[in-house]
């Protein structure tokens, strides 16, 4: 159980352009997920977390309006990276945690590269 | 802001030795505790939680846990090539109104044959 899946594993695209990421709960009703970036060798950086039905909060640094986040139902958030540059080039991560469980079940990532 | 250390590593081991991963955190309220593991160029996966004090086995897997001291470890027995990764240590951290993980920066586990 606790399966959670990403979509694109991988995506290549120009400079300027945007793209989205989708984050699912295959197996359970997540309220809460949450959006990390990985830079290579580096630590996992949270992003931003995500509620069912309401703005997502994000930490700071993060720009609210580069990185749309969106989690409209229980079983999906996504991410939007706009106007996409090569250094937003990473691995994002996303997890979801089931109601009342502080326990977060990661995605298997999405690799972004912006060229 | 809740802190979690982490030795950075890398910590070699012989294949079949034990592995021993350690790891402080700041908030002497926090109740409950994980280890995830992950592999280079992959997301990280939960091996243990842990709440009480005391240790708690799954399989070759230990997870101790000393909340006056603030720490908890992850003990690896007959280490293999296999568990080479990162280990991350993990705490909730409600300020903010929130629950969020704070994750240590992980150690680099390297098993040798």
């Amino acid at each position: 159980g606790a399966v959670v899946s990403q979509h694109p594993s991988r995506v290549i695209c120009k400079s300027g352009t945007s793209v989205k990421i989708e984050c699912r709960s295959l197996d359970f009703q997540a309220t809460t997920m949450f959006w990390y970036r990985q830079f290579p060798k580096q630590s996992l950086m949270l992003m931003a977390t995500s509620n069912e039905g309401s703005k997502a909060t994000y930490e700071q640094g993060v720009e609210k309006d580069k990185f749309l986040i969106n989690h409209a139902s229980l079983t999906l958030s996504t991410l939007t990276v706009t106007s996409a540059h090569p250094e937003d080039s990473s691995f994002y991560i996303c997890s979801a945690r089931i109601l009342a469980q502080e326990t977060q079940y990661f995605g298997p990532g999405t690799r972004l590269l912006v060229l | 802001q809740k802190e979690v250390e982490q030795n950075s590593g890398p910590l070699s081991v012989p294949e079949g030795a034990i592995a021993s991963l350690n790891c402080t955190y700041s908030d002497r309220g926090s109740q409950s505790f994980f280890w995830y593991r992950q592999y280079s160029g992959k997301s990280p996966e939960l091996i243990m939680s842990i709440y009480s004090n005391g240790d708690k086995e799954d399989g070759r897997f230990t997870a101790q846990l000393n909340k006056a001291s603030q720490y908890v470890s992850l003990l690896i027995r007959d280490s293999q090539p296999s568990d080479s990764a990162t280990y991350l240590c993990a705490v909730p951290d409600f300020s903010g109104g929130y629950n969020k993980l704070i994750f240590g920066a992980g150690t680099r586990l390297a098993v040798h044959p």
